[in-house]
């Protein structure tokens, strides 16, 4: 099955222990997104790769780092988690360029930092 | 992108149609409209997209008025799994950008048993 797969689910930790939530597409898809949602802020994007070993920043980057190695994986790290990084994290990844405005999402991580 | 405007909530009956409005009064000649959804506790899921004609998958159908400046998302027969929120999003292909998808508030859609 075709998916954009996120671990962990939900995520409790503490003010600075770092912490790397992973995304895999199994769909070859060039285009990869991380977004987070929070209320009334809607998805606000952190980083986005058009292809392994690129990388940009979104509109949110600070506190997150991110790598593209390998085509199918594109975790999110973060090196000393903050409580104002507690929100809803998506993944998102898309065919290529030209095709990057169809995207499919994982189902996202939960994360509280505390 | 250009500024779209969806009503925050509709109703509708299970296995009634339903029409999701769209305004896009300011859409440039080369925005797609896109629709996406988000079901509770669930990522954004893409729905359907179109320029000019209007569209058939098998989730749903686009209908885009003649001048663009509005469109509308049917879904023929509503199922209780269809509730969600539902974004309409202009999106320019030919220019170069971050892909962000930039969602708005949506329409929240209730569908009663």
């Amino acid at each position: 099955e075709a998916q954009v797969t996120q671990n962990p689910r939900y995520l409790i930790t503490v003010t600075g222990k770092k912490l790397t939530v992973t995304c895999s597409q199994n769909m070859n898809h060039e285009y990869m997104s991380w977004y987070r949602q929070d209320p009334g802020l809607g998805l606000r994007q952190i980083y986005y790769s058009m292809n392994v070993e690129v990388t940009d920043k979104g509109d949110v980057p600070e506190g997150y780092k991110v790598s593209r190695k390998e085509k199918r994986n594109f975790p999110l790290i973060l090196e000393s988690p903050s409580p104002n990084q507690t929100s809803l994290y998506f993944c998102a990844s898309s065919l290529h360029e030209l095709a990057k405005n169809i995207q499919y999402f994982g189902a996202g991580t939960r994360l509280s930092v505390l | 992108d250009a500024k779209t405007t969806q009503p925050n909530s509709m109703e509708s009956n299970e296995e009634e149609p339903v029409h999701l409005p769209c305004n896009h009064s300011t859409i440039s000649g080369t925005d797609y409209i896109h629709w996406y959804r988000q079901l509770p506790s669930q990522g954004p899921e893409y729905v359907i997209h179109g320029l000019t004609s209007n569209v058939n998958n098998r989730m749903a159908s686009l209908a885009i008025a003649e001048d663009r400046k509005s469109s509308t998302l049917i879904l023929h027969r509503a199922t209780l799994r269809d509730a969600a929120v539902y974004y309409c999003i202009l999106r320019d292909v030919s220019s170069s950008n971050t892909g962000k998808l930039i969602f708005g508030q949506g329409t929240t859609l209730q569908v009663k048993p």
